[in-house]
């Protein structure tokens, strides 16, 4: 079974501009969640998805957002883009039956900001 | 509010046993994860704690008090490749995990 897959693994954006990931997670699963890793800071959790639906987000502001195909897959979108978004961007996914699965985790995108 | 402690780093000695100690307090509860992080790569699942008590999964042990906010993941006979970041993660229910920041473990000869 192919495991979590994110495109792209490596962006360099400028300030003011807006970038788009993508997440395509195992297949089966129906949540995906997404995450923000800086060094210091941990993850941080961005949103969660499910069938097309998102059922909880963290305190990110309204640049943030993200939507859930019927397939499955996920994006989440950042506009006008800060230095301070820079970082490591992992989507998880899970049966999401109840949100009390293990989370099977993307490489990552790793978001460069200049 | 949600909050999270654990160590930043820790070093111990390959063969030996350390203790990574998680205190959380949290809007919610549904239980409590471990995953390891290798540098440069993704976070992988070791366990999860809904009980009270020690489960224990091969070199792996995961503790949970409940009552206390507290866990611990407890690593036996280490190795080299256990160098490597270990998050504790709590499910606050409504399909929300948080992450602490994150113990880097170091594991010398």
């Amino acid at each position: 079974k192919a495991g979590v897959t994110q495109t792209p693994r490596y962006l360099i954006k400028t300030r003011g501009q807006q970038v788009t990931l993508s997440c395509s997670p195992i297949s089966g699963h129906r949540s995906v969640s997404w995450y923000q890793q800086t060094p210091g800071q941990g993850l941080q959790f961005l949103f969660e998805y499910f069938s097309e639906t998102q059922r909880n987000k963290g305190n990110f502001p309204g640049r943030f957002s993200g939507r859930q195909f019927s397939n499955s897959r996920s994006e989440m979108n950042v506009s006008t883009l800060e230095l301070g978004d820079s970082a490591l961007y992992l989507c998880a996914s899970s049966p999401g039956l109840t949100g009390s699965y293990e989370q099977y985790f993307g490489p990552g995108t790793r978001l460069t900001v200049t | 509010g949600q909050n999270i402690d654990q160590p930043t780093e820790m070093t111990a000695t390959e063969g030996a046993i350390v203790q990574i100690n998680c205190t959380y307090q949290t809007s919610g509860f549904n239980g409590l994860f471990w995953y390891q992080q290798h540098a440069g790569e993704a976070p992988t699942f070791l366990s999860y704690n809904v009980l009270d008590g020690l489960e224990e999964k091969g070199r792996f042990s995961s503790f949970l008090s409940r009552s206390k906010g507290y866990s611990y993941l407890l690593l036996k006979e280490l190795q080299m490749k256990d160098s490597a970041s270990y998050l504790c993660a709590v499910d606050t229910g409504g399909f929300k995990t948080i992450f602490g920041a994150g113990t880097r473990l170091f594991v010398k000869a």
